[in-house]
């Protein structure tokens, strides 16, 4: 089975960009990947989604190298307001679902 | 109007005890899913139902059991509950898994906090 493996934690200050990367040995060929971001007492809310390359929506982008085997979350210009967890989860084939153990981000002001 | 909710919030009970949470959704989704998170945030789907059949059912203890009368509920039910058992279970709906790769966006109900005394 694919394992994903994210940074247990990161801080970052007001204004900056933030990236954020999940790294997925033996993703299947036909899967994507998605990030969501979770708040404290609430379940996870889809951010992004991708197969490989680059997507960028109105919160976020996300950045897949040609080997698949890593994915960026990146948001631009954080605020306090996106202090949360956030996980990237991989489809395997046969409906397995390989979630990260979420990556605490702090902003700062 | 919300998409995803369970019932109860919060749920406090005994060992040994036998208890249910609820699930419904109403945005028309053909699957369902339960996860367990645990304290150290991790997440653990458990079991996941297309179309009331069900499709994922991970390594869990036989005394959990899902039952979904219609595809737009889902409800799990847990005998015998444990210490270990103690734990936020979330609900979530997605639209129909597609050809066996997990492409769509999963849309979480706010959690039960289930605590085992």
């Amino acid at each position: 089975l694919a394992k994903t493996t994210q940074p247990i934690s990161m801080d970052s200050y007001e204004g900056q960009e933030v990236n954020i990367t999940c790294s997925h040995n033996n993703i299947a060929t036909n899967d994507y990947i998605t990030w969501y971001q979770q708040f404290p007492s609430q379940g996870p809310r889809f951010i992004i989604q991708g197969y490989k390359t680059k997507v960028t929506n109105e919160v976020a982008s996300l950045f897949i190298p040609a080997d698949r085997k890593s994915s960026t979350l990146s948001l631009p210009r954080v605020s306090l307001s996106d202090t949360a967890v956030y996980y990237c989860l991989v489809g395997e084939g046969n409906y397995q679902l390989i979630w990260g153990a979420g990556t605490k981000l702090i902003i700062k002001p | 109007d919300t998409a995803v909710s369970q019932t109860p919030k919060y749920l406090v009970t005994q060992m040994g005890n036998d208890k249910s949470i609820k699930c419904e959704q109403n945005l028309g989704h053909d699957t369902m899913y339960w996860y367990k998170q645990d304290s150290k945030k991790f997440l653990k789907i458990m079991f996941s139902y297309n179309n009331k059949e069900l499709i994922i059912n991970e390594t869990v203890p036989n005394r959990f059991s899902p039952k979904s009368p219609d595809k737009a509920h889902l409800n799990l039910h847990i005998n015998s509950l444990e210490l270990g058992d103690s734990a936020v279970y979330f609900c979530a709906s997605s639209q129909a898994l597609a050809g066996g790769h997990i492409i769509n966006e999963q849309f979480f109900g706010p959690g039960t906090r289930l605590t085992v005394l």
